[in-house]
């Protein structure tokens, strides 16, 4: 089945830039999508399509996919951007719904 | 205002059987696939199920297929989760949400509901 990696954590000082990658094999083929998850909250859709954000959802928050990693990049970092961040790919080899391991922004 | 809420989340022993419910508002129920995702305690987001708008195709995590059930009944904006042979990896919060016509990322979620396994 197909597999996303995420790093555990990432830490970042607030005004920062974060960079959180998701890799998996030939990534790039697939569509990725981002979700943010406070402790104690539903997850929430920051990036989809890669790159596109929901209404709502900051300019400072963007996506990429290329080759085998897709990134979410947070600018201008802020203390409420701390939160668990996962990506997610539909896998239509097996008709599945796959999810990355999760990462913890670190806010510093 | 787009609403899902979750309920049925309770404690089950090993083997026994729950039924999940999630109620949408505010969008137009039968155009959207829906789907479960769970999350163990103190670990990632894991997908369980999806089934389409019409409910006439579903999909299946491989631990849980042929123990649980997705169905819903677009007549009262409500899909359901059938869970048999419950074991203990299945304690979890279970959220539902939803998948546009076209998408397939999950947008909107509910707030979630604990399952627990346990003696």
């Amino acid at each position: 089945s197909y597999v996303l990696t995420q790093p555990p954590s990432v830490s970042v000082a607030p005004g920062k830039t974060a960079k959180i990658t998701c890799g998996g094999n030939n990534i790039e083929s697939k569509t990725v999508h981002w979700y943010q998850q406070k402790p104690g909250q539903a997850p929430v859709l920051v990036i989809y399509y890669d790159d596109d954000r929901p209404s709502g959802i900051p300019e400072r928050f963007s996506g990429s996919n290329s080759g085998n990693t897709a990134t979410l990049t947070i600018s201008r970092v802020e203390a409420g951007d701390e939160a668990d961040y996962f990506c997610q790919v539909w896998d239509s080899t097996a008709d599945h719904y796959v999810f990355g391991s999760g990462t913890m922004l670190t806010v510093l | 205002e787009v609403q899902l809420l979750e309920s049925g989340g309770d404690l089950v022993q090993p083997g026994g059987s729950l039924r999940l419910s999630c109620a949408a508002s505010g969008f137009t129920f039968s155009s959207y696939a829906m789907t479960w995702v769970r999350q163990a305690p103190g670990k990632g987001l894991q997908w369980v199920s999806t089934i389409s708008g019409s409910g006439g195709t579903t999909f299946y995590e491989d631990s849980v297929k042929g123990r649980f059930t997705i169905s819903r009944d677009n007549s009262k904006n409500t899909m359901y989760l059938q869970m048999n042979s419950l074991r203990d990896e299945d304690t979890a919060v279970y959220y539902c949400a939803g998948i546009a016509s076209g998408a397939n990322w999950f947008d909107p979620w509910g707030q979630g509901t604990l399952v627990t396994v346990s003696s």
